[in-house]
């Protein structure tokens, strides 16, 4: 199994839809959580962190759900500009200063007019 | 808020050759410098974590003599390809965290596209 696993995608979605992403880790003792969003060609730049209780911004929210040890990224009121490819982090392990971050394969998302 | 400027943002080299890219935090001092590299359509891999003023930690399958890796200050880190051949052509992103124990303070450099002719 691999550590960090995504939907294959890809998605396509007209403006406005509302669309659900779904990650899952396979180390139980993994100990933070992000989504982050590369745009094509481009570095990846953190979207979101992602916490137990759950966590909002805006548009976005993200779920951590450790039993299942699974982690969503919703989108609602999807704009053109959410086009990009979504990536679920997770931070394996690690200690003092050396965090490792452990990419999925990231979900790509197309919002169309 | 943090930047890391990365250099050059493409470049194209002859089979053999050598290409050194530069990581630099330009706002903050990065102890700690992350390197990863992205084949099309596959995930961000890491391959090497440097701290300053040690030597760096390869990832397993990631060959050292290949990929030089120097961290001589809290602004620099540099990733060199040593006799680069065409399989080594991929995009490499440095990151760095500008807040020791804080997860997620990640920032990347733009990233450097390589291809290998």
């Amino acid at each position: 199994r691999k550590e960090v696993e995504q939907d294959p995608g890809p998605f396509n979605v007209p403006e406005g839809a509302t669309v659900a992403f779904n990650c899952t880790y396979s180390n139980s003792a993994s100990q933070s959580f992000f989504w982050y969003r590369q745009d094509c060609r481009k570095e990846p730049k953190l979207l979101m962190s992602v916490y137990s209780s759950g966590n909002e911004d805006g548009r976005f929210t993200a779920q951590l759900n450790r039993a299942s040890q699974y982690i969503s990224l919703l989108i609602r009121d999807s704009k053109l500009s959410d086009s990009a490819t979504y990536l679920c982090v997770v931070i394996l392990g690690g200690g003092g200063s050396n965090y490792k971050l452990t990419f999925g394969k990231g979900t790509l998302l197309t919002v169309n007019p | 808020g943090a930047v890391v400027s990365q250099h050059p943002s493409r470049v194209i080299c002859k089979s053999g050759t050598s290409v050194k890219i530069e990581c630099r935090s330009l706002d903050f001092q990065a102890t700690t410098m992350f390197w990863y590299r992205q084949f099309p359509k596959q995930s961000l891999m890491l391959m090497a974590t440097s701290n300053e003023g040690s030597k760096a930690t390869y990832e397993q399958g990631v060959e050292k003599d290949k990929f030089l890796i120097n961290h001589a200050s809290l602004t620099l880190s540099t990733l060199t390809v040593t006799s680069a051949h065409p399989e080594d052509s991929s995009f490499y992103i440095c990151s760095a965290s500008d807040r020791l124990g804080v997860f997620g303070g990640y920032t990347f450099g733009s990233g450097t596209r390589l291809t290998v002719v």
